[in-house]
């Protein structure tokens, strides 16, 4: 039982780049999220989707973009990378919104 | 303001010691609360939900004061593997909504 499983674990891009971050889960979890990290600020919500076929804001989605594939699937996408997104990237899911699983986390550095 | 804020420490103390966390948030609305813990480098994991009348889970205990929108964590006797970041999150509608952590070190 893998969990919620992020690929890339660690990646460079130069601004301007695009670049598709992948999350996955096998705990059959109707809701999924994208938070992003940074020193001093705590987890901030990029998006989530409640349930597979919808998405919604969270607090900080300028510059990003979602896609619920399957019920399994939830990617984030990096359109033209700016060094403001340099972050460690978290994917959540949960059977409902008052319990998240993590996974390992994406760590970009955009130059 | 930020909406949930937490003392950013670090806490050092020495194993066997009680220490407790302070969480305050502004969002009058905010519904339901917990404590994740993410070790360095690594995610965040729950450690435990806080209820109203308080809980405790071994020798954790969690405490929410909704008029003073405030929420605490007391750990005793505190153990090496204790040492982590200690989340506070509120959440309110879909939102969770976390502190920026406290980092404790336990120290032999």
């Amino acid at each position: 039982n893998a969990g919620v499983t992020q690929t890339p674990k660690f990646q460079v891009l130069k601004t301007g780049q695009s670049m598709t971050l992948q999350c996955a889960q096998d705990m059959n979890h109707n809701s999924m999220y994208w938070y992003r990290q940074d020193p001093g600020m705590g987890l901030r919500l990029i998006y989530y989707s409640a349930s597979e076929g919808t998405t919604d804001k969270g607090e900080v989605p300028n510059g990003y973009n979602v896609s619920r594939l399957n019920k399994r699937e939830f990617s984030l996408r990096l359109e033209s990378a700016a060094p403001s997104q340099t972050s460690v990237y978290f994917c959540a899911s949960g059977p409902s919104v008052y319990e998240q699983y993590f996974g390992p986390g994406t760590r970009l550095t955009v130059t | 303001r930020k909406e949930v804020e937490q003392d950013p420490g670090p806490f050092n103390v020495p194993e066997g010691a009680t220490v407790a966390f302070n969480c305050t948030y502004s969002n009058s609305a905010s519904q339901s609360f917990f404590w994740y813990r993410q070790d360095c480098r690594k995610e965040p994991k729950l450690l435990m939900s806080v209820y109203s009348s308080g809980n405790e889970d071994g020798r954790f205990t969690a405490q929410l004061n909704r008029a003073s929108q405030y929420i605490s964590l007391l750990i005793r006797d505190s153990k090496l593997s204790d040492s982590a970041t200690y989340l506070c999150v509120a959440m309110a509608g879909q939102n969770f909504v976390f502190g920026p952590g406290t980092r404790l070190s336990v120290l032999p």
